[in-house]
């Protein structure tokens, strides 16, 4: 139980287009998701919280502009890079939870933005 | 000061041997605490879940929260070379818009 899905799990793009990634919880209802970055050998960088049907809460640093959160249901959450740049380039992981403490994570998305 | 503090390693043991992995934190109002493994290109899968202080075991995997130190453990009896990770120390505090605080991951590497 608890499995969560991303999609897709890799992406290559050119500069200033934009990707969507989703992310899923496929035997669970997922109260609140969250995405986080993370860099090579380093550990997760939150991005933002966000609960079905609400606006996502952006951590301190994060343009909400650019990083597009949409929680439409409570399976289903997308997070869309937009005008994608060289630096964006990242491995991208959703994690979603029904009760306070456990998040179950994704496998994750690599984007290479060319 | 991290509010979480976990040494990147890398660690490397010979198969078999027991691990020790730990983590310190500064925030008295955690009372969660997780150990996640993740694998290269992989997400965090969750090992390990405690709740206040005290010691949980599963199979290999032993957890301890000393909350009076403010100090975690995970332990791994018979490490073997598919225990080849990085593993993730977290913890919140359960309250209304919870934030769960990840460590920075410590890689280990089992050789056969």
């Amino acid at each position: 139980g608890a499995v969560v899905s991303q999609h897709p799990s890799r992406v290559i793009c050119k500069s200033g287009t934009s990707v969507k990634i989703e992310c899923r919880s496929l035997d669970f209802q997922a109260t609140t998701m969250f995405w986080y970055r993370q860099f090579p050998k380093k550990s997760l960088m939150l991005m933002a919280t966000s609960n079905e049907g609400s606006k996502a809460t952006y951590e301190q640093g994060v343009e909400k502009d650019k990083f597009l959160i949409n929680h439409a249901s409570l399976t289903l959450s997308t997070l869309t890079v937009t005008s994608a740049h060289p630096e964006d380039s990242s491995f991208y992981i959703c994690s979603a939870s029904y009760r306070n403490n456990e998040q179950f994570f994704g496998p994750g998305t690599r984007l290479t933005v060319l | 000061q991290k509010e979480v503090e976990q040494d990147p390693g890398p660690l490397s043991v010979p198969e078999g041997a027991i691990v020790s992995l730990n983590c310190t934190y500064s925030n008295s109002a955690f009372q969660y605490f997780m150990w996640y493994r993740q694998y290269s290109r992989k997400g965090p899968e969750l090992l390990m879940y405690t709740y206040s202080s005290g010691n949980k075991e599963d199979g290999r995997f032993t957890a301890q929260v000393d909350k009076s130190s403010k100090y975690i453990s995970l332990f791994i009896r018979d490490s073997q070379p598919s225990d080849s990770a990085t593993y993730l120390c977290a913890m919140n505090e359960n309250t209304g818009g919870f934030k769960t605080i990840f460590g920075a991951g410590t890689r280990l590497f089992v050789k056969a």
